[in-house]
């Protein structure tokens, strides 16, 4: 089964508005979440690494006052996409990490900005 | 040169065929993944290798390391089976950072 949900699946929002997407661990606690973004016909791209407890860290090029992640429980972790826009319309993908070793990925969440 | 490399790019099978994608890379990895991403977008995690050979139903990973090497075949191939299949590595020296491969666009007919 499923070891990592999102919610919602897909969103659809007008632009101007912010959209909070949730990551859930379901099977394990996980002090380390990560945020991927995947634009159409193009690789994965880390946006940030969520830790629990701690402030997220954002790789380059990607905006921490847009982007608000927060960790607040062990299996919990969201994504906020502050003040949308058409251009932020993607494909956000969540991963949680077990141990140095077990990585599992989130089905995903399709943001469409209108 | 790309770190995660996959070929082919591009795969048309016959249903029932036998299918096999490979994956390379360039850094020590502690970790690779498998991915199945459907037209729709949703992520399913088929494996995660760090040596040998893993078999899941109709799919199977096995991955030399020596080689830097990744495949992933699939058996007895079937419609449902339409979709981009990626690579993913856990780069050794950064343990949190997971580099993808461009993916392989798999489509089987009927």
């Amino acid at each position: 089964g499923a070891v990592v949900s999102q919610h919602p699946s897909w969103v659809i929002c007008k632009s101007g508005t912010s959209v909070k997407i949730e990551c859930r661990s379901l099977d394990f606690q996980a002090t380390t979440m990560f945020w991927y973004r995947q634009f159409p016909k193009q690789s994965l791209m880390l946006m940030a690494t969520s830790n629990e407890g701690s402030k997220a860290t954002y790789e380059q090029g990607v905006e921490k006052d847009k982007f608000l992640i927060n960790h607040a429980s062990l299996t919990l972790s969201t994504l906020t996409v502050t003040s949308a826009h058409p251009e932020d319309s993607s494909f956000y993908i969540c991963s949680v990490l077990r141990s140095h070793y077990e990585q599992y990925f989130g089905p995903g969440t399709r943001l469409t900005v209108t | 040169k790309n770190e995660v490399e996959q070929s082919p790019q591009n795969l048309t099978a016959q249903e029932g065929e036998f299918i096999t994608i490979n994956c390379s890379y360039s850094v020590g990895i502690s970790a690779l993944h498998w991915l199945q991403q459907h037209p729709g977008g949703g992520i399913v995690s088929l494996f995660m290798l760090s040596s040998g050979k893993k078999k899941h139903g109709r799919l199977i990973a096995t991955i030399n390391i020596q080689e830097k090497h990744s495949s992933l075949h699939i058996t007895a191939s079937h419609p449902r089976d339409s979709a981009v299949y990626i690579c993913a590595v856990r780069n050794k020296t950064s343990y949190d950072k997971v580099i993808f491969g461009p993916g392989t666009s798999l489509s089987v007919i009927p």
